[in-house]
């Protein structure tokens, strides 16, 4: 499975777009990207996830380069709630998913 | 629809003891997985289950931890006898199976169990 780099954390203000960077440039052919969040005490949620195309759904967008060695997550309007760890993950689909340590968001008020 | 439950939320058990976890995943999610996150640590892959076959167990840490999942239903995590190190928290996904890729099988996460080896 794809390794994965994200930057340890980043600050947003509270109504404003977060975008959160990955680097995955040993990503094969037939693996997804997928971005998951951990807030405190709780299990992963599931945000979205993208092969080639860029995907929105109503919690975010996701932006894959063309050469999709990179990916962008963005929270269009971030809020207080949005204060996570976010993981951006590449793998097989039907596969486990292989995590690293996330980009601790900050949304501030 | 319910989401994945785990039991119980939180364990605290001494050194030497057994426990198991137990871990019901959403109604016909024929894949299920066991993660674990040790304090300070990335989430780590322990197995997969398909309905009630091991797909993948290559994450399981040692022979003290024992899955099952009779009748591809709900699953239990054994550990016997707990160490120290096992403490953690221990995370149960599922996701339906689908047979080509372009349909994703996204994994739903439940809350987890706080296992705590003293």
């Amino acid at each position: 499975d794809a390794k994965t780099t994200q930057p340890t954390s980043m600050d947003c203000a509270e109504g404003r777009a977060a975008n959160l960077p990955c680097n995955h440039s040993t990503i094969s052919g037939n693996e997804y990207v997928y971005w998951y969040r951990q807030i405190h005490s709780q299990g992963p949620q599931y945000i979205i996830h993208g092969l080639k195309n860029n995907e929105t759904n109503e919690m975010a967008s996701l932006i894959i380069t063309e050469d999709r060695k990179s990916s962008t997550l963005i929270l269009p309007h971030a809020t207080l709630r949005d204060t996570a760890v976010y993981y951006c993950i590449a793998a097989g689909n039907n596969r486990k998913l292989i995590w690293g340590l996330g980009t601790s968001l900050a949304v501030n008020p | 629809e319910a989401g994945v439950t785990q039991f119980p939320s939180h364990s605290v058990i001494e050194k030497g003891q057994t426990v198991t976890l137990r871990c019901d995943p959403i109604s016909g999610h024929d894949n299920l997985y066991w993660y674990r996150r040790v304090m300070g640590k990335e989430i780590k892959f322990l197995l997969h289950f398909v309905k009630e076959s091991k797909q993948d167990e290559s994450g399981m840490p040692n022979n003290r931890f024992l899955a099952e999942r009779t009748g591809g239903t709900y699953s239990t995590l054994k550990v016997q006898p707990a160490e120290l190190e096992d403490s953690g928290v221990y995370f149960c996904a599922s996701s339906q199976v689908t047979p080509t890729s372009e349909r994703l099988s996204e994994q739903f996460f439940g809350p987890g169990t706080r296992l705590t080896v003293l």
